[in-house]
């Protein structure tokens, strides 16, 4: 079983829609989590961490549910510029600094 | 703050001969760790360094590649007798001291072996 699931879509949406991303970990024991964007051949960047009791910055909020051990990134009023692929990254922590990434989910927001 | 910097950005090389990248870390950063993302793959642990220290190797390959992070200088990934399926992007991130969890990755060198 992968570290960490994402189903890779391609999800193809309007501008101004709502999106959402989910994501499973294996890993019980994972501590941190993260999402992160990738533009066509370009690195990661970092979007957002994801914290136990949720956390939103402007129109990106994130989830995390430990018990079900998923996480999700939800979009809002989608632009043009959301278009990438969204990689959520678990961080198991106990193995070291080393973070296990999913093989992402392609976002196009449609004009 | 310069982000953190990989070079060269593509390379090409022949079947059996050596890759040499290189990736230094943002200003401050003494962690570095090594990723390297197949086609249609998701970005896959190599290595994680600190100075003069492998910490972590447990993603690399048992043979033909190495890494290190001198004292002086940028961090190199060294992959021997290259092969196709070496083919890939390696990315290089890097993190503070005191906040290891927070990764900055660098453009990434596209190796391609012909």
């Amino acid at each position: 079983r992968k570290e960490v699931e994402q189903d890779p879509g391609p999800f193809n949406v309007p501008e101004g829609a709502t999106v959402a991303f989910n994501c499973t970990y294996s890993n019980s024991a994972s501590q941190s989590f993260f999402w992160y964007r990738q533009d066509c051949r370009k690195e990661p960047k970092l979007l957002m961490s994801v914290y136990s009791s949720g956390n939103e910055d402007g129109r990106f909020t994130a989830q995390l549910n430990r018990a079900s051990q998923y996480i999700s990134l939800l979009i809002r009023d989608s632009k043009l510029s959301d278009s990438a692929t969204y990689l959520c990254v678990v961080n198991p922590k106990q193995t070291g600094n080393q973070f296990y990434f999913g093989t992402g989910t392609s976002l196009t927001v449609i004009p | 703050n310069a982000g953190v910097m990989q070079n060269p950005r593509h390379l090409v090389r022949r079947r059996g001969q050596e890759a040499r990248l290189r990736c230094s870390p943002m200003k401050g950063h003494s962690h570095v760790y090594w990723y390297r993302q197949l086609p249609e793959e998701g970005l896959k642990f190599m290595v994680y360094l600190q100075k003069e220290n492998i910490i972590d190797e447990s993603g690399m390959p048992k043979e033909r590649f190495s890494a290190e992070f001198p004292k002086e200088g940028p961090s190199i990934l060294r992959i021997q007798q290259v092969v196709r399926g070496d083919s890939a992007a390696y990315f290089c991130a890097s993190s503070p001291p005191d906040r290891a969890y927070e990764q900055y990755f660098g453009p990434g060198t596209r190796l391609t072996v012909t």
